[in-house]
């Protein structure tokens, strides 16, 4: 069974452009999760999709967006870029139904000059 | 409320050595618990899990936990380290946090090297 895929995998944006990142879930899952990597903050979580509806929320901006298509594919939208978004953008999935475990995408590096 | 601690953000051990990664966590319902590695420029993967069905957890490449309530906590072990363990290792909580869906509040990880 293919894994969880994410891209682009590189990224390179200025201040004040925004960016949309896909995740592609593992083939059955409909949780779709995003995470955020950084050295200063570690991994942080940034909302849940299942069944095309967010469920849970962090604690990010309203600059941090997403949504996921009716495939249980999902995209994350950050508008107006600072350079505190530089980041690993983790997707992960499972079956969204219990405390399953979460399967992890390659990430998507995103670096804001 | 979750949250997880992990007592050393760097470990290094010699090849063949006992690994020990600490990992303490605080949750207001039973928890489930998980080890990630992250391997340089890679996503996490999974290398173990407690889920409530026994306290001693045998995941891949070796690497055992042990599920303690009365310490809240769940160090990650290996008997004997290989190089191919280095990687920087997360500990993770998930609970119920309504509306029947769960999320992972991640430690702040600790980077494992091994020495020839």
């Amino acid at each position: 069974k293919a894994g969880v895929t994410q891209t682009p995998r590189y990224l390179i944006k200025t201040r004040g452009q925004q960016v949309t990142l896909s995740c592609s879930p593992i083939s059955g899952h409909r949780s779709v999760s995003w995470y955020q990597q950084t050295p200063g903050q570690g991994l942080q979580f940034l909302f849940e999709y299942f069944s095309e509806t967010q469920r849970n929320k962090g604690n990010f901006p309203g600059r941090f967006s997403g949504r996921q298509f009716s495939n249980s594919r999902s995209e994350m939208n950050v508008s107006t870029l600072e350079l505190g978004d530089s980041a690993l953008y983790l997707c992960a999935s499972s079956l969204g139904t219990g405390s399953e475990t979460q399967y992890f995408g390659p990430g998507t590096r995103l670096l804001v000059l | 409320a979750q949250s997880v601690t992990q007592l050393g953000s760097h470990v290094s051990v010699s090849e063949g050595a006992l690994v020990l990664l600490r990992c303490n966590y605080s949750s207001s319902v039973p928890p489930y618990l998980f080890w990630y590695v992250q391997y340089p420029n890679k996503g996490l993967q999974l290398l173990l899990k407690y889920t409530s069905a026994a306290t001693l957890v045998k995941g891949i490449n070796g690497f055992e936990a042990e599920f303690k309530k009365s310490e809240t906590s769940f160090h990650l072990t290996k008997p004997s380290a290989h190089m191919s363990d280095a990687a920087e290792y997360f500990c993770a909580v998930s609970a119920h946090s309504g509306g029947s869906n769960y999320k992972l509040t991640f430690g702040k990880g600790t980077l494992l090297t091994v020495n020839p």
